[in-house]
């Protein structure tokens, strides 16, 4: 059973570069998998961000687009998420999570624990 | 983009009813949608994909229907475990979350 854990600065500050990290262990990221990133506001809802590929392909949100980079390391089985030019509107639960087909359909079928990042000066 | 909407936001139910959440897209997604269960303070669990189909472990009191732009979660017997947020999601076009549901003791 694959494991992620994701790991990062818990506080940043506005107008800043928020950066995780996303370990994956129990598996190779070298798969036909995706790998995805995925916030929640504090008593908020869930937002997708977006997902790359282990050949370095990516998936954003529009939303998000212009100031976020996902990216692979396939050496050291992990992948990345930078996010430019932070403000309080992204303190959010990160979540890292697979995207992987299984009996006809792709699916977020593992999630890492999460982690808080607040954006404050 | 594809607009992810739940209704109702909140559900007030006992243990042993019959719940029914639904979810709309604001275009069709044929039958690309998951729903997950989250409780407090965990990440996500996946529950049904492709619209009806159990992932593997879930109990079979979850049942999930619809196709095109309209969905339901149904759980058929609630069970003290279940109180907790659903969300569905659409995976056609990106991937969307609608607002979530939060199922709570009556």
């Amino acid at each position: 059973q694959v494991h992620l854990q994701e790991s990062g600065p818990g506080l940043v500050k506005p107008s800043g570069t928020l950066s995780l990290t996303c370990a994956v262990s129990g598996g190779s990221i070298s798969t036909g998998d995706w790998w995805s990133w995925v916030r929640q506001p504090p008593g908020k809802g869930l937002e997708w961000i977006g997902e790359v590929y282990h050949s370095g392909s990516t998936n954003y949100n529009p939303s998000l687009r212009s100031r976020l980079t996902i990216s692979v390391d396939r050496s050291i089985n992990q992948f990345s998420l930078k996010l430019n030019f932070v403000t309080a509107a992204d303190t959010a639960v990160y979540y890292c999570a697979r995207i992987t087909y299984n009996s006809g359909s792709w699916k977020f079928d593992s999630w890492g624990q999460g982690t808080l990042v607040t954006v404050s000066s | 983009d594809i607009q992810m909407t739940q209704s109702p936001s909140t559900l007030s139910a006992s243990v042993g009813d019959r719940v029914t959440i639904t979810c709309r897209a604001s275009q069709s997604i044929n039958n690309w949608l998951a729903w997950y269960q989250q409780k407090p303070g965990k990440a996500p669990k996946l529950l049904i994909f492709k619209a009806s189909s159990l992932e593997s472990g879930v109990p079979s009191r979850f049942s999930g229907g619809g196709s095109g732009t309209e969905f339901t979660l149904t759980i058929s017997s609630l069970q003290p475990d279940d109180f907790a947020t659903y969300y569905c999601q659409q995976y056609h076009i990106y991937r969307t979350f609608g607002q979530g549901t939060k199922v709570e003791i009556k």
